[in-house]
């Protein structure tokens, strides 16, 4: 969607490095879902934001929503070959919070 | 945990065929969503229900319809399926509306019309 642009689109890096992936929307979020694709399967639900400035972690992946909540970042520590996938971010514009608009994803490769 | 399956992992069907792809969740979940998955297209969101006989239109939701007959199943429907229509499809369940509620994901459908 071009309501929600995610960047980059595809990512390589060595076993060990950090990365970072970006979500930008043109419009106000309610909330912002992160979830991870591994190829070919269905989506698994990593982290909600939803207050300006929150940030949460999980093992060594940590999201933030900037104040103005029109960005998000991803944040992957160490990266293990398990982090491979390709990592969705999914916005609620309407705070109706039964209607998501996803980004186009970013698929991520881990070299060991 | 909440369980969303799909029926089917794969499925290869002809077209003009008529095709009905199952989801079922396990968490009583008012809330349930088809979507599609293309290359370079993301997710694209076709139907949605959020309650027994309710349903809404998503972005796409010519050449598909919906049933929801029962809260923990909704089934997508391909009346004449075309070659377009080949993709992976993606169900999802979430609580309620009104708030922030997390959308949890089958594992897809991954349909091919030959």
């Amino acid at each position: 969607s071009q309501e929600l642009e995610q960047s980059p689109q595809s990512l390589i890096v060595q076993e060990g490095k950090n990365l970072t992936i970006n979500c930008t929307s043109s419009k106000t979020l309610y909330g912002l879902y992160w979830y991870k694709q591994k190829y070919g399967e269905g989506l698994i639900f990593l982290m909600m934001l939803q207050k300006g400035g929150e940030e949460k972690s999980h093992e060594k992946i940590t999201a933030k929503l900037d104040e103005k909540k029109q960005q998000s970042s991803l944040h992957i520590t160490a990266s293990q070959p398990s982090h491979a996938g390709i990592y969705l971010c999914g916005a609620d514009f309407s705070n109706a919070g039964n209607m998501l608009t996803f980004g186009g994803g970013t698929r991520l490769m881990v070299k060991p | 945990d909440v369980k969303v399956t799909q029926s089917s992992r794969y499925l290869v069907k002809r077209t003009g065929e008529k095709v009905f792809l199952e989801c079922v969740q396990d968490m009583d979940h008012e809330n349930m969503f088809w979507y599609r998955q293309d290359p370079g297209l993301g997710l694209r969101l076709i139907y949605f229900s959020y309650d027994v006989k309710m349903k809404e239109k998503g972005d796409i939701p010519e050449g598909y319809s919906v049933s929801r007959e029962k809260k923990e199943r909704f089934s997508l429907i391909l009346e004449s399926a075309s070659t377009n229509q080949t993709s992976m499809y993606l169900c999802a369940s979430s609580l309620s509306a009104g708030g922030q509620e997390t959308q949890y994901f089958g594992p897809g459908t991954r349909l091919l019309v030959l």
